[in-house]
């Protein structure tokens, strides 16, 4: 199995519609992050949490929120999706500052 | 806040040409940096990164980055590529400072797409 499981691997869905995004790891690690990836923009920072109970904003937060269940849980919900959150969603791990572990990534498609 | 520039969003060469993506960062505190690759349809490999010591970095398949403080940069190259290098590349910084507000966040640049021909 993967250190970082990412369910779905794709989805598409409509305009309106709430949609979460589920990632879970086998590493331990207390760290983990959501990212989005468009073509020429890299990756972008949605939500961290370095701790179950700490949760906090990255760089394009807004129209997203997440939940932290357990160490080794840690979704990612667009409540209202529209379609410029059509992208490839990445969750990844950390033990600190360095040693990340990303996941295979799930792309959404928002029509 | 830290950012990353990479200069270049295509490079096209030929299989067993020498390569060069480049890489320039900005941040007031010190810095980890690495260097990821991406090859199509699949997620995010690690090919090498600077934590300290020696700026001449060696890492997977062939690839090195010289880290350079002074130009803020960390230039990924490779002597001679192969077609199978085909893949986008990511050039990414973490702050090194424990307790800054960028801490453990990885910060990417845009992404290069390599691409070799034959």
């Amino acid at each position: 199995d993967a250190d970082v499981t990412q369910t779905p691997r794709n989805r598409i869905t409509k305009t309106g519609k709430r949609i979460m995004l589920e990632c879970s790891q086998t590493k331990g690690h207390d760290r983990m992050y959501w990212y989005r990836q468009d073509p020429g923009l890299g990756l972008r920072l949605i939500y961290y949490s370095f701790d179950v109970k700490d949760i906090n904003k990255g760089e394009i937060s807004d129209g997203y929120s997440v939940s932290r269940q357990a160490q080794a849980k840690f979704s990612l919900s667009l409540e209202s999706a529209i379609p410029n959150q059509t992208a490839l969603y990445f969750c990844a791990t950390s033990v600190g500052p360095y040693g990340y572990t990303f996941g295979s990534g799930t792309r959404l498609t928002v029509v | 806040a830290q950012s990353v520039t990479q200069l270049d969003s295509q490079v096209p060469v030929f299989e067993e040409a020498p390569v060069e993506l480049r890489c320039n960062y900005s941040s007031s505190v010190s810095v980890y940096l690495f260097w990821y690759v991406q090859y199509p349809n699949q997620g995010l490999q690690l090919l090498l990164k600077y934590l300290s010591g020696s700026t001449l970095v060696k890492g997977i398949n062939g690839f090195e980055a010289e880290f350079n403080k002074s130009q803020t940069s960390f230039h990924l190259r490779k002597p001679s590529v192969h077609i199978s290098d085909t893949a986008e590349y990511f050039c990414a910084v973490s702050e090194a400072n424990a307790g800054g507000t960028s801490y453990g966040k990885l910060t990417f640049g845009q992404g290069t797409i390599l691409t070799v021909h034959p």
